[in-house]
């Protein structure tokens, strides 16, 4: 079964670092977003990402953050500048797939990311 | 805006009791409603949606639940509940499958032996 898949699982940054997240949604998906979960707090989106441009982003996601697709299969968040309060799980998603069901997101397993 | 409450951070529950974990949404339009199971360091996996027909809807691993427009809930039940079903839920809410889902603080679920 298809699956989403994310790299690293856990990263460990010093404050005011860069860091890129990595993604490989499911590959015939036409939808991709980014969440996040603080620990012990919900789940909150991001930005989502269709036809090559953000279609939606929240208020979290500030100059800071960045996502790409650089090559039709990987799908990146860079947080340019790393500070505490974003260490988090992130979560990548992928809906919408041509020929398959169109409205359900399908989640990887996160990628932990520790800023001290 | 929508919101999503569940009431409840934490339900446990003896293995063969019925599970119900309670989810009231605040929707302006028509809600699409998920309830997601998160098994400890894993990602999030759909247990089932509503998105429109039938009330009652089925998931996998004996879940189901009811959408109760009147009610604005999306309440999940498992009638026996089992050691494996020990993990955290989300119900979430969106306008659409492709628009971003808006989640609750999730349940943890305890099963006892």
């Amino acid at each position: 079964e298809p699956e989403v898949t994310q790299t690293p699982s856990h990263q460990v940054t010093q404050m005011g670092q860069e860091v890129i997240l990595r993604c490989v949604p499911i590959s015939n998906h036409l939808y991709f977003y980014w969440y996040r979960q603080i620990l012990g707090q919900k789940v909150e989106f991001l930005v989502s990402f269709y036809n090559n441009e953000i279609s939606e982003k929240s208020e979290i996601f500030d100059d800071q953050f960045s996502v790409e697709r650089p090559d039709g299969s990987n799908f990146t968040l860079k947080i340019r500048s790393t500070k505490l309060e974003d260490s988090a799980m992130y979560f990548c998603a992928s809906s919408g797939g041509q020929g398959a069901i169109v409205d359900t997101q399908y989640f990887g397993p996160g990628t932990r990311l520790t800023v001290l | 805006a929508q919101s999503v409450t569940q009431l409840g951070s934490h339900v446990s529950v003896s293995e063969g009791a019925l599970v119900l974990l309670r989810c009231n949404y605040s929707s302006s339009v028509p809600p699409y409603l998920f309830w997601y199971v998160q098994y400890p360091n894993q990602g999030l996996q759909l247990l089932l949606k509503y998105t429109t027909g039938a009330t009652l809807v089925k998931g996998i691993n004996g879940f189901e639940a009811e959408f109760k427009k009147s009610e604005t809930s999306f309440h999940l039940t498992k009638p026996s509940a089992h050691m494996s079903d020990a993990a955290e839920y989300f119900c979430a809410v969106s306008y659409s499958g492709n628009t971003p889902l808006v989640f609750g603080k999730g349940t943890r679920l305890s099963v006892i032996a």
